[in-house]
């Protein structure tokens, strides 16, 4: 079967550093993404990651090894407003998304 | 980036009626659309996957005759309930994506629907 798996609930203080693994076993592969959820909304893109290697985006850079199966989100300089789930995703080889359960972020001053 | 927008953001209904909910992508013309539940302090569920101008293709467990999808133009789909009841009570949300790599979905930003 298809699975992906990120831990259920993190916490971190203000101003540090988090990273948020992701690991997955997919009938085939075709990109991994990361969303950001605040409580009660829809979810926002974050990046997008489908060759090895580290992608930068501001406050935010995504790894990803394929050959390992494993992907990270990280986090610097955190604010409150990061306070959050954030779900991995995996672009299968049908082109469906699979979707992990999230990561709880908690953000304490 | 492309933008999804939904409607109604918040509708309460009384059990027994329907409840159409749209969803629709502004600036770009998506291949397909995505429904999804979610209750609280849960994942995203997938309920059903739709084409522009085929049937959907709803995921296990969920009802197609509860949940009737319609993909009518590649800027338009639209979610009703059925006969609404309190256990139908959700945020849904519904994503677009376009035809070309990498497939990135757009999410709008969600109704909550309330049975009452």
């Amino acid at each position: 079967g298809q699975n992906i798996d990120q831990p259920t609930e993190m916490t971190a203080t203000e101003g540090a550093i988090v990273q948020i693994n992701c690991t997955y076993q997919t009938s085939g592969f075709n990109g991994l993404f990361w969303y950001q959820q605040h409580a009660g909304e829809a979810p926002t893109f974050l990046s997008y990651n489908v060759l090895d290697g580290l992608e930068e985006k501001g406050r935010f850079s995504s790894f990803l090894s394929r050959s390992k199966g494993y992907s990270y989100l990280l986090l610097k300089e955190l604010q409150m407003k990061d306070s959050a789930s954030y779900l991995c995703a995996v672009l299968d080889s049908n082109y469906q998304l699979i979707w992990g359960a999230g990561t709880k972020l908690i953000i304490k001053p | 980036g492309a933008v999804v927008s939904q409607h109604p953001s918040r509708v309460i209904c009384k059990s027994g009626t329907s409840v159409k909910i749209e969803c629709r992508s502004l600036d770009f013309q998506a291949t397909t659309m995505f429904w999804y539940r979610q209750f609280p302090k849960q994942s995203l569920m997938l309920m059903a996957t739709s084409n522009e101008g085929s049937k959907a293709t709803y995921e296990q467990g969920v009802e197609k005759d509860k949940f009737l999808i319609n993909h009518a133009s590649l800027t338009l789909s639209t979610l009703t309930v059925t006969s609404a009841h309190p256990e139908d009570s959700s945020f849904y949300i519904c994503s677009a994506s376009g035809s070309s790599e990498p497939y990135e979905q757009y999410f709008g930003p969600g109704t909550r629907l309330t049975v009452t």
